[in-house]
């Protein structure tokens, strides 16, 4: 694809359940960004995979938030035992430079938690 | 611990030029200056970013100070479709994260 695509790009869940989000980078784009955005909020850093180097995770918010990158492509958003505060837009951008080039992000995903 | 000052909002008239202020007295040599923007109900976009120099590209110019702690995004003509929220991020080898940034408001 041209961009950077999310899926779902809504999600309803239960409180307590596991919800897992995808994100497809840019072909070929070596750095991969996910980021949250509550309603009326700014965007929160929550976790950044450059190539093979190990993840920058200091914006999880607790341990109930993981991520994955497989084969340096596909990444996963997995939150479990959502909870009512998780709801906000997850939003996921991928970068051929990483923090030194320009980061497309995608749609997002909108996560509600009832 | 932001990095980076920026006015909560600014205003402008249609079809002038725009000045976003950005200051960021603690950048490293290595610090790239990047700014993207939201629009409402859509995910940031880029805009441009530099080092050193000043830079122009179809969107926008990135005036840098010489002691690089600060720097202005110039709009040359808004138009309401630069109404967003502009955001001024510092990044070295480190990942974009982003602070509370301008809410530009474009009145026609």
């Amino acid at each position: 694809g041209a961009g950077v695509s999310q899926s779902p790009s809504n999600k309803v869940t239960e409180k307590g359940k596991d919800v897992e989000l995808r994100c497809d980078p840019i072909s070929g784009h070596t750095a991969l960004y996910w980021y949250r955005q509550s309603l009326g909020q700014g965007l929160e850093f929550l976790i950044y995979f450059q190539g093979n180097s190990a993840p920058d995770k200091s914006g999880l918010p607790s341990d109930r938030f993981s991520a994955e990158r497989t084969g340096g492509s596909v990444s996963t958003l997995t939150i479990q035992r959502t909870q009512q505060e998780d709801s906000a837009v997850y939003l996921c951008a991928s970068s051929l430079a990483g923090p030194y080039g320009e980061a497309f992000f995608g749609q997002g995903t909108r996560l509600t938690v009832v | 611990d932001a990095k980076t000052t920026q006015p909560n909002s600014m205003e402008s008239n249609e079809e002038e030029p725009v000045h976003l202020p950005c200051n960021h007295s603690t950048i490293s040599g290595t610090d790239y200056i990047h700014w993207y923007r939201q629009l409402p109900s859509q995910g940031p976009e880029y805009v441009i970013h530099g080092l050193t120099s000043n830079v122009n590209n179809r969107m926008a110019s990135l005036a840098i100070a010489e002691d690089r702690k600060s720097s202005t995004l110039i709009l040359h003509r808004a138009t309401l479709r630069d109404a967003a929220v502009y955001y001024c991020i510092l990044s070295g080898n480190t990942p974009l994260v982003f602070g509370k940034g301008t809410r530009l408001s474009v009145i026609a």
